[in-house]
């Protein structure tokens, strides 16, 4: 079955980087892009970017822009996370998830049908 | 960015009954709008996408409807493992958005 794996939970101080990996299964992981997500205590889901496994192209919330880098390694199956001068306000679950898409008449609808289980991220002095 | 208000942010429901809410979003977005449920501890799980597509795998108790600017999320008889945060999501535009959540408790 679909499913990704996501590296284990971090602890950072400000100012320093984090990496989060998310290891794909059971499907060719370079025919759909996978989106980033983050969620703060107690705070709505964030949309981050996401990137195309396939010819890696990659799209930034502007909020963050300048800040995160998503890759990807199509011989490893694995979509990478990398956000830069951490701060408190990032501390947050992060998920990795899967884009798919649907054909309604003639109009094509995305979603994000397979998530990670999500990794920890907590910005600390 | 697109902003999407849903409400309640929190709604009491017994087991059984017929609960409903409501996503807005900030413009048009047609049916580019997809539900999620959370639960505790766990990652969301797409319910309805394409704003009234059942999943597959969802019991057929969800109902999604709405275009343009109004949502609604219908449950049909509320079952113990519902009880959940929901959330609305919009994929018309980059940056995707989501709704605050409503928060489904006994």
């Amino acid at each position: 079955q679909v499913q990704f794996v996501q590296s284990g939970a971090e602890v950072k101080k400000p100012g320093a980087s984090v990496k989060v990996s998310c290891k794909a299964s059971g499907y060719s992981f370079s025919t759909y892009a996978i989106h980033w997500v983050r969620q703060a205590p107690g705070q709505r889901l964030e949309w981050m970017g996401l990137i195309n496994a396939g010819n890696g192209y990659t799209k930034y919330s502007q909020r963050i822009q300048d800040r995160v880098t998503i890759t990807r390694d199509t011989s490893a199956s694995t979509a990478y996370m990398e956000l830069s001068s951490l701060r408190s306000a990032d501390t947050a679950i992060y998920y990795c998830a899967r884009a798919a898409k649907q054909l309604v008449g003639d109009s094509y609808y995305y979603y994000m049908d397979v998530w990670g289980k999500g990794t920890t991220v907590t910005v600390s002095s | 960015d697109i902003q999407m208000t849903q409400s309640p942010s929190s709604l009491s429901a017994s087991v059984g009954d017929r609960v409903a809410f409501t996503c807005r979003a900030g413009q048009s977005i047609s049916s580019s709008l997809n539900w999620y449920q959370q639960k505790a501890g766990e990652a969301p799980k797409v319910l309805i996408s394409a704003a009234s597509t059942l999943q597959s795998g969802v019991p057929s108790r969800f109902s999604g409807g709405g275009s343009g600017t109004h949502f609604t999320l219908t449950i049909s008889s509320l079952q113990p493992e519902d009880f959940a945060t929901y959330y609305c999501q919009q994929s018309y535009s980059t940056p995707w958005t989501f709704g605050q959540g409503t928060k489904v408790e006994i």
